[in-house]
């Protein structure tokens, strides 16, 4: 079956750690994207990538960093910057950046203990 | 500023009681409407895309229709397992994103 998976589905961090969420799909999209979910907002971007080695900053990119290698991952760090990074993370693709429908993984929730 | 606004926040719905939700937006240059469904603890999950004024969509229970600056949701009869949060997103030309509205957490009770 095609589709997005992110993990892991729950992630801990404590202050002053980088972590990183994993996003992969098998949809052979070539836009993939990293949003932000928070209770009572919309989500928000936080970086995009269109093609493989090449990404953009969102709204909200302070704080996280991704990487695209190869076309099926686009994995977010979530660095000691980010004063406030409890929230649902949620990666979405599509087949091109634009209006075309973005598809989301099942998100992961970070929480800083 | 392009800004997306649904309403009403929650709202909550009997078994078989047909309402609407609504999707209001100022976007400079509209190039496509999205609803998704949300579950608690879930991704969205895509429901409709509507391009321009006028456009109808259906699928089961829903009937999502689109004007020059709002949409809506219109859910017909619905039943306990439609209860989910409903989010609207519209593509912006000028900034070239989408951009979400907070959703609106629709709960129905037998």
């Amino acid at each position: 079956d095609g589709g997005i998976t992110q993990s892991p589905k729950y992630l801990f961090r404590k202050e002053g750690q980088n972590v990183t969420l994993s996003c992969e799909q098998n949809l052979n999209h070539d836009a993939m994207y990293w949003y932000r979910q928070d209770p009572g907002q919309g989500l928000r971007l936080i970086y995009y990538s269109q093609i493989v080695n090449d990404f953009q900053k969102g709204d909200i990119a302070e704080g996280y960093s991704v990487s695209r290698e190869k076309k099926e991952s686009f994995p977010l760090t979530v660095t000691s910057a980010q004063k406030n990074p409890t929230a649902f993370y949620l990666c979405a693709s599509s087949s091109e950046r634009g209006t075309d429908t973005q598809y989301f993984g099942p998100g992961t929730r970070l929480t800083v203990l | 500023e392009d800004q997306v606004t649904q309403s009403p926040e929650a709202l909550r719905l009997q078994e078989g009681e047909s309402s609407s939700l609504n999707c209001s937006y100022t976007v400079s240059g509209l190039r496509g409407l999205f609803w998704y469904r949300q579950d608690p603890g879930k991704g969205p999950e895509f429901l409709f895309t509507l391009y321009s004024a006028g456009e109808e969509k259906e699928k089961e229970r829903l009937k999502a229709t689109l004007t020059k600056k709002e949409s809506f949701l219109h859910i017909t009869a619905p039943k306990p397992e439609d209860s989910a949060t409903y989010l609207c997103a519209v593509f912006s030309g000028g900034y070239n994103k989408l951009i979400f509205g907070a959703g609106t957490r629709l709960a129905v009770h037998p």
